[in-house]
């Protein structure tokens, strides 16, 4: 059964600073993604990675991705309050008849003046 | 292009009933999936419908049921509700291949409350 792991579970940061988020995995997968969720919201997605090696920014966030250690991570550059929101890593699953994401328990970020 | 709909937006319910809830997918999409949501959890896959049929179902109980029409709108159904049953409902429109996933894209949700 695939496991996905994120940590920090939570993290208090100041505007300005940097920090990466963590998500390990237990298998083998073509795509990895990176979610952001307001509260009471829906999922808005961030980042598609497919392959190893695959590096994507957007702003002050960058993802990448290193598939042989089943790692991929999430890093903020010069945090601003905007970007204060639970972050989700998810990982596909390819059954032969479905496909499905299966989640990280999410990283809840909060960042502070 | 519209997105991913879902109805109701809110609902509210007693334990013992029962609830449906409706997703309406991008067009072009035949693929239908939902997912729960727990506060303060990470969603967990329930369902995947594909071309009317069920081609994956996560580890939830007979009381969660589904459903897609020849229009690829999906109907999810929870009999015999109960208060762990209370959630953000997810629907997720996304293409088909059975060798690899594609991207997923998420509706607005359904908060469903048991009281």
């Amino acid at each position: 059964e695939l496991k996905v792991e994120q940590n920090p579970l939570f993290l208090s940061m100041q505007e300005g600073k940097n920090y990466t988020i963590y998500c390990n995995y237990s298998t083998t997968s073509d795509r990895l993604y990176w979610y952001r969720q307001d509260p009471g919201k829906s999922l808005e997605s961030l980042f598609v990675l497919l392959s190893n090696g695959a590096v994507k920014q957007e702003g002050r966030l960058m993802a990448s991705l290193d598939t042989k250690a089943r790692l991929s991570t999430l890093h903020i550059t010069a945090a601003v309050h905007d970007l204060s929101a639970t972050y989700f890593c998810a990982v596909g699953a390819n059954t032969g008849t479905a496909s499905k994401l299966t989640f990280g328990t999410g990283t809840r970020l909060q960042v502070t003046l | 292009d519209a997105g991913v709909t879902q109805s109701p937006t809110h609902l509210i319910k007693t334990r013992g009933q029962q609830v449906t809830l409706r997703c309406s997918p991008i067009s072009g999409h035949k693929s239908v999936s939902w997912y729960q949501q727990v506060l303060g959890q990470g969603p967990q896959f329930i369902f995947q419908y594909y071309e009317k049929e069920e081609r994956g179902r996560g580890n939830f109980p007979d009381r969660f049921s589904a459903r897609q029409f020849p229009n690829y709108s999906s109907e999810l159904n929870v009999n015999a509700l109960l208060l762990g049953d209370s959630a953000l409902y997810l629907c997720a429109s996304s293409l088909l291949s059975l060798t690899k996933t594609y991207e997923q894209y998420f509706g607005p949700g359904t908060r469903l409350t048991v009281t």
